[in-house]
């Protein structure tokens, strides 16, 4: 099945303290990948996206994405997290021909 | 500014009634979308359409239509609303890359069906 899975339902950093979210696809060729984060109530906003080339994908506020055709992985990455960043992400995952397949988020809380 | 917008943001429903939720883009996107979020589900996509007076089923259609009477609008249409179509449903547009391209979300609709 094409699908993206996100192991951690919850991940909790310190602020200041570099952050890793994880995020594994199953599809057999090369897919089109996003991270979209989530504010409370309100609607997904992207983050970045990968279609090709450099595997390093810089997206906004600092974030950035490496694919990993090897793993099937796409984690999102962040040097440094500030409070303002506790939200919910989502990867996603175009399979070609066809439409975004969400995982199901990864909760970020950042602590003092 | 991409702007996507639902209406109503929440809802209270009964049983077996009909729900009506309207989503109104302005980005002069061709494709829209409608998603339904649950805990532990992510966003699943229900219906999606790339062209006027046209839509398409996703991977959860069973008790929902659709339907883009023009470019800009896109409402999904409960007929006989039930208890597990509790949920935030989200709607999406995107632009000439269709399926592939970004997706631009509006702030969801909150419906609780009693």
């Amino acid at each position: 099945a094409q699908s993206v899975t996100q192991p951690d339902a919850r991940v909790t950093v310190s602020e200041g303290a570099s952050l890793q979210l994880r995020c594994k696809y199953s599809y057999s060729a090369t897919p089109y990948l996003f991270w979209y984060v989530q504010y409370p109530r309100q609607g997904l906003q992207l983050l970045l996206k990968y279609y090709s080339g450099d595997p390093v994908v810089q997206g906004v506020n600092s974030f950035e994405a490496e694919f990993s055709k090897s793993n099937s992985s796409f984690h999102l990455q962040k040097a440094s997290v500030h409070w303002s960043d506790s939200a919910v992400y989502f990867c996603a995952l175009i399979p070609s021909g066809t439409y975004q397949r969400f995982g199901t988020g990864t909760k970020l809380q950042v602590v003092p | 500014e991409a702007a996507v917008t639902q209406s109503p943001r929440s809802k209270v429903a009964v049983t077996g009634g009909k729900v009506t939720l309207s989503c109104h883009q302005t980005n002069n996107h061709d494709y829209m979308y409608w998603y339904r979020q649950d805990t532990g589900h992510g966003l699943r996509l229900i219906h999606y359409s790339y062209v006027a007076d046209s839509t398409e089923k996703g991977d959860i259609p069973d008790g929902y239509k659709a339907s883009r009477p023009s470019q800009e609008n896109f409402s999904l249409i409960l007929e006989l609303a039930s208890l597990s179509q509790t949920a935030v449903y989200f709607c999406a547009s995107s632009g000439l890359g269709g399926n592939q391209d970004t997706q631009y979300f509006g702030p969801g609709t909150r419906l609780l069906v009693l």
